[in-house]
């Protein structure tokens, strides 16, 4: 099986700051990387798919970039609803796998 | 407007088989690019995902469960049941089952997700 990997397990951060989480694959996955918000008590939501594309309805300061093993998700100027755990997904294998998540807080 | 809602049990005693439902609405799983499936949650835990079932009624199952997970359609219904045997107290968790879009015939995208119901097992 496919595993992923996040780092920072956990950050702290305060509104306006640039948050970057990274997610590693155990081999290449191209582009078949989503990234999920959950927060406490809720459903996950759909922020980013293929790596790179927006998904409908989501802010624009959200974005992910990488191919292969690597990406990225990064959030320019954090807002209050963004405090919240994220996880990315890989899609490569048909068993798929998430990752471990980045919890991110105040 | 898609919805999906897990029904189930709540409690499940250890050795037991978990039978659980996901009922949704606003979309066909006969619909090419449609699938379902199952992913949960241990509390203060990472999400994991357990299986998938696809429109033309592909299968697949997390390497570490499959031994114990079963998925199956009611296309008429509009339902998928997933049932877990063996129940143990680590598999005490919220449960949700979930969309799967196939997007442009490429990328496999879980765009809408249930509520989730959260499973414990004791005894």
């Amino acid at each position: 099986d496919i595993q992923m990997t996040q780092s920072p397990s956990s950050l702290s951060a305060s509104v306006g700051d640039r948050v970057t989480i990274t997610c590693r694959a155990s081999q290449s996955i191209t582009t078949y990387l989503n990234w999920y918000q959950q927060k406490a008590g809720k459903a996950p939501n759909l922020l980013i798919y293929g790596a790179s594309s927006l998904q409908s309805g989501v802010p624009s300061r959200f974005s992910g970039s990488g191919s292969g093993t690597d990406f990225t998700l990064t959030i320019t100027s954090l807002q209050p609803e963004d405090f919240a755990t994220y996880y990315c997904q890989q899609s490569y294998s048909s068993l798929f796998t998430f990752g471990p998540g980045t919890k991110v807080d105040i | 407007q898609v919805t999906l809602r897990e029904s189930g049990p709540a409690l499940v005693k250890p050795t037991q088989t978990l039978t659980l439902t996901c009922t949704f609405s606003g979309f066909s799983l006969s619909t090419s690019e449609m699938c379902v499936t199952w992913i949960r949650q241990p509390p203060g835990k990472a999400l994991e995902w357990l299986a998938r079932i696809d429109w033309d009624d592909d299968k697949f199952y997390s390497t570490s469960l499959k031994t114990r997970l079963t998925i199956s359609k009611d296309t008429s219904k509009n339902q998928v049941v997933l049932t877990m045997t063996n129940m143990d107290p680590v598999d005490t968790a919220t449960y949700y089952c979930a969309r799967i879009l196939l997007y442009r015939s490429r990328w496999y995208i879980v765009d809408y997700w249930g509520q989730g119901t959260l499973v414990t097992v004791s005894s």
